[in-house]
C-alpha cells in the first residue's frame, strides 16, 4: 500500500493563532486526498475533499475559512486551522487516493495523524 | 444514501476467544467493503478488505466476507490476542463511483490476558 506522512504529529497553540498540518504521500501520486478530524472515543468525520490543482470540497457544516486546505502537488496537501480556539482541539487525519494502481478498489491510504491542542 | 451500521462496543473478551464484530451496509451500486484498526494514539491501519460479493478478505488470523445477499461484512477471529486490542472501524467506498468512505461508528476491543 502507499505510504503517507503527516506532520506534525502533535501540536499545542494558543488560543488564537493559526496552524498548519501538513499531509504527504510518499511514494505515489495523490490526485485527491481526504481530511478528517476525530474526537475522543468517535468516528472519523470528513471534513473536505482536497483535490490536486483546484479548490477543496468541504462538507456541510465545515467552516472553509477555517479550516484552509491547500492542495498544491500531487504529494502535498496542507491543512491550516485559523484562529484555533479550544474547541478546535482533535486527532485530525489525512488520507489519499492515487492515480494508478493504489486507487484500486475505491481504497483510501491513510496518515498517522495529527493531535492537535489549543490552549 | 449510503451507511454503515457497526455493532456497539466496547467488546471485552478474554485471550483465546472467538470475536465477532458486526457491520452491515446500505448502498447504491457496488461499493468496496474495508475493517480498519486504530491503536491508541495513531491512525487507521487497513486490516482487510473486500471488492466485490462473496470476497472474502483475511489478515492476521481477521477474516470478513462481503455478503451482498444479507449486506454485511462482520469481522470474525478465532483466537483474539491481548495485542488486538484496539478500535475497530467498517468501512465502505465506491458505491456511487466516489472515493469516499463511510465509516460505521466503531467498536473498541479490549482483550484480557
Amino acid at each position: 500500500g502507499a505510504v503517507v506522512s503527516q506532520h506534525p504529529s502533535w501540536v499545542i497553540c494558543k488560543s488564537g493563532t493559526s496552524v498548519k498540518i501538513e499531509c504527504r504521500s510518499l511514494d505515489f501520486q495523490a490526485t485527491t486526498m481526504f481530511w478528517y478530524r476525530q474526537f475522543p472515543k468517535q468516528s472519523l468525520m470528513l471534513m473536505a475533499t482536497s483535490n490536486e490543482g483546484s479548490k477543496a470540497t468541504y462538507e456541510q457544516g465545515v467552516e472553509k475559512d477555517k479550516f484552509l486546505i491547500n492542495h498544491a502537488s500531487l504529494t502535498l496537501s496542507t491543512l491550516t486551522v485559523t484562529s484555533a480556539h479550544p474547541e478546535d482541539s482533535s486527532f485530525y487525519i489525512c488520507s489519499t487516493v492515487g492515480s494508478g494502481g493504489s486507487a484500486s478498489y475505491n481504497e483510501q491510504f491513510f496518515g498517522p495523524g495529527t493531535r492537535l491542542t489549543v490552549l | 444514501g449510503n451507511s454503515v451500521t457497526q455493532m456497539e462496543g466496547p467488546v471485552t473478551l478474554s485471550e483465546e476467544a472467538f470475536l465477532t464484530i458486526n457491520c452491515t451496509y446500505t448502498a447504491t451500486g457496488y461499493p468496496s467493503l474495508f475493517w480498519y484498526v486504530q491503536y491508541p494514539g495513531e491512525g487507521l491501519q487497513l486490516l482487510l478488505k473486500a471488492t466485490k460479493a462473496d470476497d472474502k478478505g483475511s489478515n492476521k488470523g481477521f477474516e470478513a466476507t462481503y455478503r451482498k445477499e444479507t449486506t454485511s461484512f462482520h469481522l470474525e477471529k478465532g483466537s483474539v490476542q491481548v495485542s488486538d486490542s484496539a478500535v475497530y472501524f467498517c468501512a465502505l467506498s465506491g458505491g456511487s463511483g466516489t472515493y469516499k468512505y463511510i465509516f460505521g461508528t466503531g467498536t473498541r476491543l479490549k482483550v484480557l490476558a
